[in-house]
């Protein structure tokens, strides 16, 4: 069995400041993690995957996440906040079993200050 | 390249009547499909996934149908909608259970009144 826990519904920064989306996982197997965005009424946009090789993932916009097997943990940050930021963030775990399914996290809603 | 096209984009449905979502891959072949659903401030709920022709498993019970008549169609039905089948759906594909990334459709966003 899966299963992810975002750990806060809603984060607000201000811009130019750090941003750090926290994400707990659970799984029987390896997993493969997933980080996507996604902006009002639209789909859903990979930001970054693990995938078993190198720990710490880097992908578009800046943004980069470390997987940590000890912590069970897929935190997401960037360094300086962009007002094109503020979107909602969904962290996703896959254990290759069962089709590939993939189970979400309720997200979290970051909110950039100008 | 591969490509999911999904639609319509929004749709305004009465209480009680037939739904059809349709969504389509492109550039790629036996891929798996997924339709998502997402309910106002929350994630993301698996409601049917197929691995071939003919192939459908439901997650959840409910209202809704899907069919997978070829190899890259994907369709989301229902006889007789309901208030809570309102939301937002996604269309998803994914290569295959050893590479689990998922590719997303734009959504429909659903309203029955």
């Amino acid at each position: 069995a899966q299963s992810v826990t975002q750990l806060d519904s809603h984060v607000s920064v201000s811009e130019g400041t750090p941003v750090l989306l926290r994400c707990n996982y659970s799984s029987s197997y390896s997993p493969s993690l997933f980080w996507y965005v996604q902006h009002p009424n639209k789909g859903l946009q990979l930001l970054l995957k693990y995938t078993s090789a190198a720990t710490l993932v880097k992908g578009i916009n800046g943004f980069e996440a470390e997987f940590k097997k000890s912590e069970t943990s897929f935190h997401l940050t960037k360094p300086s906040a962009h007002m094109s930021d503020a979107a909602e963030y969904f962290c996703v775990v896959s254990d290759h079993t069962n089709a590939g399914k993939s189970t979400f996290g309720d997200g979290t809603t970051l909110t950039v200050k100008p | 390249s591969q490509t999911i096209h999904q639609w319509p984009a929004t749709l305004v449905q009465p209480v009680g009547s037939p739904l059809s979502l349709e969504c389509t891959v492109e550039g790629t072949s036996n891929p798996n499909l997924y339709w998502y659903r997402q309910a106002a401030g929350r994630g993301l709920q698996l409601l049917f996934y197929s691995v071939g022709i003919g192939q459908i498993s439901s997650e959840v019970p409910q209202n809704l149908s899907a069919s997978r008549p070829q190899d890259r169609q994907f369709i989301l039905s229902s006889k007789k909608l309901l208030l809570s089948d309102s939301g937002f759906y996604l269309c998803a594909w994914s290569r295959d259970r050893a590479d689990p990334e998922a590719f997303f459709g734009q959504g429909t966003r659903l309203t029955v009144v």
